[in-house]
């Protein structure tokens, strides 16, 4: 089946650095990628929708100046945290759409510790 | 507005016990419903789906019926494994074509031997 990766899966930083979250979809295109914020024991929150050649689609509550996405390809979503704080620690997870487009492909996630 | 209803966890079952975790949901036209799951140290893969009311969706042993009446896709296993441990979550789909799904908080279950 289809393959959806992120890198780091693990990333801890100081205060006030930046950091950035690649997503790639492996074995197919994706025009659309999905970033999602899940805290422990919660559900996962939908942060903001990628759109290759255009410009990211932030969900209402979320400053896109400090979580800045750059759909750089077909295969390739980034996702950065600019000016982290520990408030910003979490579960940052990426999906894809396959087809249909409720087939999500999910990638493992990726833990920010901000120090 | 769109949203999903998750019963809290954690479960925690004996191998062969019967699962039940309960799925409500409030949405605006004609959701198309899923139950995903995911294991330790993995992503969220789909389990199962129905996309209109009466829908019985089913993988691996499990099931969940799409019941309008009551706004619900209740997700059971007759019987669960060791292996079935791990967490389940809900979603909505609204029907876009985006893909944008609507997401419970997840129940973690754990199954002993």
């Amino acid at each position: 089946g289809a393959v959806v990766s992120q890198h780091p899966s693990w990333v801890i930083c100081k205060s006030g650095t930046s950091v950035k979250i690649e997503c790639r979809s492996l074995d197919f295109q994706a025009t659309t990628m999905f970033w999602y914020r899940q805290f422990p024991k919660q559900s996962l929150m939908l942060m903001a929708t990628s759109n290759e050649g255009s410009k990211a689609t932030y969900e209402q509550g979320v400053e896109k100046d400090k979580f800045l996405i750059n759909h750089a390809s077909l295969t390739l979503s980034t996702l950065t945290v600019t000016s982290a704080h520990p408030e910003d620690s979490s579960f940052y997870i990426c999906s894809a759409p396959g087809l249909p487009a409720y087939e999500q492909y999910f990638g493992p996630g990726t833990r920010l510790t901000v120090t | 507005g769109n949203s999903v209803t998750q019963m809290e966890g954690p479960v925690t079952l004996s191998e062969e016990a019967f699962l039940t975790i309960n799925c409500t949901y409030t949405a605006t036209g004609y959701p198309s419903l899923f139950w995903y799951v995911q294991y330790p140290g993995e992503g969220l893969q789909l389990l199962l789906k129905a996309t209109k009311a009466d829908d019985k969706g089913s993988n691996k042993g499990f099931e969940a019926t799409y019941r309008k009446e009551t706004t619900s896709f209740h997700l059971e296993k007759g019987s669960v494994q060791v292996s079935d441990s791990a967490v389940y979550f809900c979603a909505l789909d609204r029907g876009s074509t985006l893909g944008r799904l609507y997401f419970g908080r997840g129940t973690q279950l754990t199954v002993w031997p």
